[in-house]
């Protein structure tokens, strides 16, 4: 069974910092990964997704890479702003076309 | 006009009502998907559908049923609301092959 994990579950960090998101799952076999940006009690945007046979795709200060075989994603934002604080959610897209997701990283970027 | 449309986008209900919650796209996708959100759970899947006669049980499927009506709708149904099932729940859609979701903003749902 496909299990996604989001690392850390919560991140605070000073405007203008750059991060690094992080996203493990347990099962190489899938058709790609994607990642979202949920604000509080709305729906999600799509901020990238990269094929299983891509290694990264980039929009804007957004990063995403991907390494299949180890089974993990990581989402880099540059010079991080008050308005990304927001929940990012990664979701993989697994052999039988179920889209899982993980829990999410809460991000709060301080002014 | 939003591309997925969930409506309504709030609910309360009492326990033991039939509630059925609807989704429908204008993007002519194949793939919709059913989710709850539960808070710090992220989304888990109940249902999701590939075409109007493929209909397929998600990891949580227990308490609700679905209908694909059309290519273009997707409705959720709880038989007999109970409160643990108050929470967010998000269609999403896709097209067919290894494409982008995308989701509609959500319903609100409370079982009192």
């Amino acid at each position: 069974k496909q299990e996604v994990t989001q690392i850390p579950a919560a991140l605070s960090v000073p405007e203008g910092e750059n991060l690094v998101l992080n996203c493990s799952f347990t099962d190489s076999a899938i058709y790609n990964l994607q990642w979202f940006r949920q604000d509080p009690g709305k729906g999600l945007t799509s901020l990238l997704l990269i094929q299983s046979s891509q290694r990264e795709q980039t929009s804007g200060r957004l990063n995403a890479s991907l390494d299949k075989s180890s089974g993990r994603s990581t989402l880099y934002i540059a010079a991080s702003q008050p308005g990304d604080s927001a929940t990012y959610l990664c979701a993989v897209l697994d052999s039988s076309y179920k889209l899982i997701f993980g829990s999410g990283t809460r991000l709060l970027v301080r002014p | 006009d939003a591309d997925v449309t969930q409506t309504p986008r709030n609910r309360i209900t009492k326990t033991g009502k039939r509630i059925m919650l609807e989704c429908s796209q204008t993007k002519g996708h194949d793939r919709m998907y059913w989710y709850r959100q539960d808070p710090g759970l992220g989304l888990r899947l109940i249902y999701y559908s590939f075409d109007v006669k493929d209909i397929n049980k998600g990891e949580i499927s227990d308490g609700y049923s679905v209908s694909r009506q059309a290519q273009a709708k997707f409705s959720l149904s709880l038989e007999s609301a109970i409160p643990n099932q108050t929470a967010l729940y998000f269609c999403a859609t896709a097209h067919r092959g290894k494409t982008e979701a995308f989701f509609g903003q959500g319903t609100r749902l409370t079982v009192v």
